[in-house]
């Protein structure tokens, strides 16, 4: 099955930097590959999400690469802000499937300080 | 997200009781799942269903019992309940249109459950 790897588990930036973290997958059927959001104690939300067919997607201050050939995907977030720090999972579907499956990679804790 | 409930959105029990977590869902999404997440595995899927009266497995599916008689309603059952289940359980539904298999899936607020 798909295995998803997700790095770094922390990251601690100072207000204004920029943040990024990578993701790696096995499936080379993959074809989507989602990035949520989970605030302390709250559910985990969609923020960004790649499909196979481009290689960026940009919305505002965030924005995530996908490389297929590496099988490799990133969330980069600009100008980060206080009310950014939180778990940030990668995912990416089973290839091949109709299920809509998602595969987590184990989050990364985002802080950021004022 | 008002759209998918669980409950309850705690529970305490002990070891070796059946517990039942609901997961209720209003946009009739034909894809529900079931995850549990313990610190360093993220969210590890337990149970999926692409419609009722199918159901499958995920990557973490022992001593987890699920049933889908409606579209709206995705229990999970833990048949007899060990310490190992302590977890936050999250149930998550997302829609398949226009021959896509891939959509955003929303997620409840979650179930926390306490196993001593």
């Amino acid at each position: 099955g798909e295995n998803v790897e997700q790095h770094p588990s922390t990251l601690s930036v100072q207000e204004g930097d920029s943040a990024v973290i990578k993701c790696t997958y096995s499936d080379s059927a993959s074809n989507y590959f989602p990035w949520y959001k989970q605030e302390l104690g709250k559910r985990p939300q969609l923020i960004i999400d790649i499909r196979s067919n481009v290689g960026e997607k940009k919305d505002q201050r965030i924005a995530v690469t996908l490389n297929k050939t590496a099988k490799h995907f990133s969330l980069h977030i600009t100008e980060t802000q206080p009310e950014d720090s939180a778990v940030y999972f990668c995912a990416a579907n089973a290839g091949g499937t109709s299920y809509g499956k998602l595969t987590f990679g184990q989050g990364t804790i985002l802080t950021v300080h004022p | 997200d008002a759209g998918i409930t669980q409950s309850p959105r705690y529970k305490i029990t002990e070891t070796g009781r059946q517990v039942t977590l609901m997961c209720h869902q209003t946009w009739s999404h034909s894809y529900m799942f079931w995850y549990r997440q313990d610190l360093g595995h993220g969210l590890r899927l337990i149970y999926y269903s692409a419609a009722a009266d199918i159901t499958d497995k995920g990557e973490v599916p022992d001593g987890y019992v699920v049933s889908r008689s409606k579209t709206e309603n995705f229990p999970l059952t833990l048949e007899s309940a060990t310490r190992s289940q302590t977890s936050v359980y999250f149930c998550a539904s997302s829609e398949f249109a226009g021959g896509v298999s891939y959509n955003e899936q929303f997620f409840g607020p979650g179930t926390r459950l306490t196993v001593l």
